[in-house]
């Protein structure tokens, strides 16, 4: 199985809460991260949450951690156009000595009025 | 302020050709990453460096050699172009931390076709 697991599609209405979830493998990661990619864009880091914690919030934000079952979630509260684009959940996994961003597939957020 | 900086942008290959991404990053990070995207596969590690004069293969390497020999730029080359490496390729720096705790900066990416 893959490393990291997310849904590809999610699709909400404009106002509503989005819920992307993430499953991810390598217990030892100390992090984890939500990555945001507009159209034709590089990635850029939306957030992220240390392991030690169960819940982060940042504005609309909110990222749950279970570290039991290895699941993530991210929820973006008052969902908006301009929120639609991919998200990717990744993990650092322990490779060769060192920590390796690894991504899943990505999760495109499909926001419509 | 440049942060990750790829070069070209866009490029068309015919099979066969080779070619040369640069990555450049000003930020001083100890590790740089090569990734390709392609529809529905997420990002996938192609080859990584953990500091100047070290390189190390990553997922999908093969078809790609890298150089690191300066801190600040990482080289992915294509000897011989095959259609299969149509894909978007991204760069990514970040500083060296005990466990995973720096954000890794991406480059804008680098459209390759191979026709």
């Amino acid at each position: 199985g893959e490393d990291v697991e997310q849904s590809l599609f999610l699709s909400v209405r404009e106002g509503d809460s989005s819920v992307i979830n993430c499953t991810y493998t390598d217990s030892s990661s100390t992090y984890l991260y939500w990555y945001k990619q507009e159209p034709g864009a590089g990635l850029q880091l939306l957030t992220y949450i240390f392991s030690n914690m169960d819940m982060k919030q940042d504005q609309r934000l909110t990222v749950l951690l279970n570290k039991k079952d290895k699941h993530l979630s991210l929820r973006i509260a008052d969902t908006q156009t301009g929120d639609s684009a991919i998200y990717f959940c990744a993990e650092s996994k322990m490779k060769g000595g060192s920590y390796i961003p690894t991504f899943g597939r990505g999760t495109s957020l499909i926001v419509h009025p | 302020n440049a942060g990750v900086t790829q070069t070209p942008k866009f490029r068309v290959l015919k099979t066969g050709q080779s070619m040369t991404l640069l990555c450049a990053q000003d930020m001083n990070h100890e590790y740089m990453y090569w990734y390709r995207q392609d529809p529905g596969m997420g990002l996938r590690l192609i080859h990584y460096s953990v500091g100047e004069g070290t390189t190390a293969k990553g997922e999908v390497p093969d078809g790609y050699n890298v150089s690191r020999l300066k801190k600040q730029n990482f080289l992915l080359g294509l000897e011989s172009a095959a259609p299969s490496q149509t894909s978007v390729y991204f760069c990514a720096s970040r500083q060296s931390g005990r466990g995973a705790d720096t954000e890794a900066f991406f480059g804008q990416g680098t459209r390759l076709t191979v026709v």
